[in-house]
């Protein structure tokens, strides 16, 4: 079982909709997660993370986790094409210094 | 302006060769990461740093060797025992382990033929 999982995509969604991008993890004792976007052939870059039970807004992302049943998603609202990247998930166990990488799921937001 | 550098962009090396990436930062972070990254493989962690003259193997250091003279600077040597080195590298740093958010330079795309 692989400890980060995402569905690699693509996921298409229309310009202006809200993409919603899910990832789970096998770790019960995970305690920090992150989203990264990474568009093609650049690095990835932080855009969220969360630590704590419910959601976390900023801007046009909100960030949900859900400890209970492992998993962690990303919506963005009024999608834009150059939302258009791949979004990697990453989780920090707790007690384990290093962070997990799922390997993404390529959103496609089509004008 | 804070940020990572890593140099070069592109780089092309025959087999046998070995090679050093450079990654520079000046946000004063104690931890400094590298990774590689595979079409379809995510990010895969080679070494970690979490203070000057120190530093850990990560999953995958196998043919990989790293130094931490400075806390500025964290290379990475790819050396010919590494039976794959063609790849994506990236560094990143964080404020701490403890603080895992973890912010990354702009990549070395590494050749080897």
């Amino acid at each position: 079982q692989k400890e980060v999982e995402q569905n690699s995509g693509p996921l298409s969604v229309p310009e202006g909709a809200i993409a919603s991008l899910n990832c789970t993890y096998s770790d019960r004792g995970s305690q920090s997660f992150f989203w990264y976007r990474q568009y093609s052939g650049k690095s990835p870059e932080l855009i969220m993370f969360i630590y704590s039970n419910g959601d976390k807004e900023d801007g046009r992302f909100t960030a949900q986790l859900n400890k209970a049943s492992q998993y962690v998603s990303l919506l963005i609202r009024d999608s834009q094409p150059s939302d258009s990247a791949t979004y990697l998930c990453a989780v920090k166990s707790g007690g384990y210094q290093k962070v997990t990488f799922g390997t993404g799921t390529k959103l496609q937001v089509i004008p | 302006d804070g940020g990572i550098t890593q140099s070069p962009k592109y780089l092309f090396r025959k087999e046998g060769q070995n090679v050093t990436l450079s990654c520079e930062q000046n946000l004063n972070h104690d931890a400094m990461y590298w990774y590689r990254q595979d079409p379809g493989q995510g990010l895969r962690l080679i070494y970690y740093s979490q203070i000057v003259n120190d530093f850990q193997k990560g999953d995958i250091a196998e043919g990989y060797s790293v130094s931490r003279e400075k806390k500025e600077s964290f290379p990475l040597t790819v050396t010919s025992a590494q039976k794959n080195p063609t790849a994506f590298y990236l560094c990143a740093s964080s404020i701490g382990l403890a603080v895992p958010e973890q912010y990354f330079g702009p990549g070395t795309r590494l050749t080897v033929t």
